[in-house]
């Protein structure tokens, strides 16, 4: 069976650190990939979409980027945080084909202070 | 991409009760799909409905489609206090899932 693993749930970091997210996929093969962000009692925001290694869509210009180095590891990153960072953010994984569910992670509680 | 819209934003509702979300979406679909979250969790996926379907029902949820008027509806019937959580539709036209900003549903016992 398939499983996403997102990681860490919480975190807290200063205003111009670096973060480093990780999400990873078990049990399918060249998932497409997504990284949300969700603001306090907001709805889901996409941030990034991968359909393959190395391939990255960016959604919504900000200080975040995210790399694809294997298949189904996803990495959301950022040089210098910054306080509107803060959020909660979520990893997906979907198949390849329309018409298929996204399965998402539990989430990842970033505060920035 | 496009973006579905929930209606209402929050819902209360004692238990026992029936819930209806609306959703409304802007352009065609292959298909629209329902989630659920609670508070401070990941989506859960709840049920899709493929453009060319009209009505889906699982369990007590009854999901009804009209690309007329291009907009859906998430009825849960007989609802319970574990119902409580946000309920998000999503729609994907050949681009990646988007969700709405969803309707916070809160059943009181």
């Amino acid at each position: 069976s398939q499983t996403i693993h997102q990681w860490p749930a919480t975190l807290v970091q200063p205003v111009g650190s670096p973060l480093s997210l990780e999400c990873t996929v078990e049990g399918t093969s060249n998932p497409n990939l997504y990284w949300y962000r969700q603001a306090a009692g907001r709805g889901l925001q996409l941030l990034f979409y991968s359909v393959g290694i190395g391939q990255i869509s960016s959604e919504v210009p900000q200080n975040l980027s995210a790399s694809r180095p294997q298949d189904r590891q996803f990495i959301l990153s950022s040089k210098k945080l910054l306080l509107s960072d803060s959020g909660f953010y979520l990893c997906a994984w979907s198949t390849i084909s329309v018409n298929t569910e996204a399965f998402f992670g539990q989430g990842t509680r970033l505060t920035v202070v | 991409s496009q973006q579905g819209e929930e209606d209402p934003q929050a819902l209360s509702i004692q238990e026992g009760e029936n819930a209806t979300m609306n959703c409304s979406y802007k352009t065609s679909i292959n298909n629209l799909q329902w989630y659920r979250q609670n508070s401070g969790r990941g989506l859960v996926h709840l049920i899709l409905i493929r453009s060319n379907e009209r009505e889906k029902h699982s369990g007590r949820l009854r999901v009804t489609l009209d690309t007329s008027k291009k907009s859906s509806s998430l009825l849960i019937t007989a609802s319970r206090a574990a119902d409580t959580a946000s309920y998000f539709c999503a729609t994907d036209d050949d681009t990646p899932l988007v969700f709405g900003k969803g309707t916070r549903l809160s059943v009181i016992a």
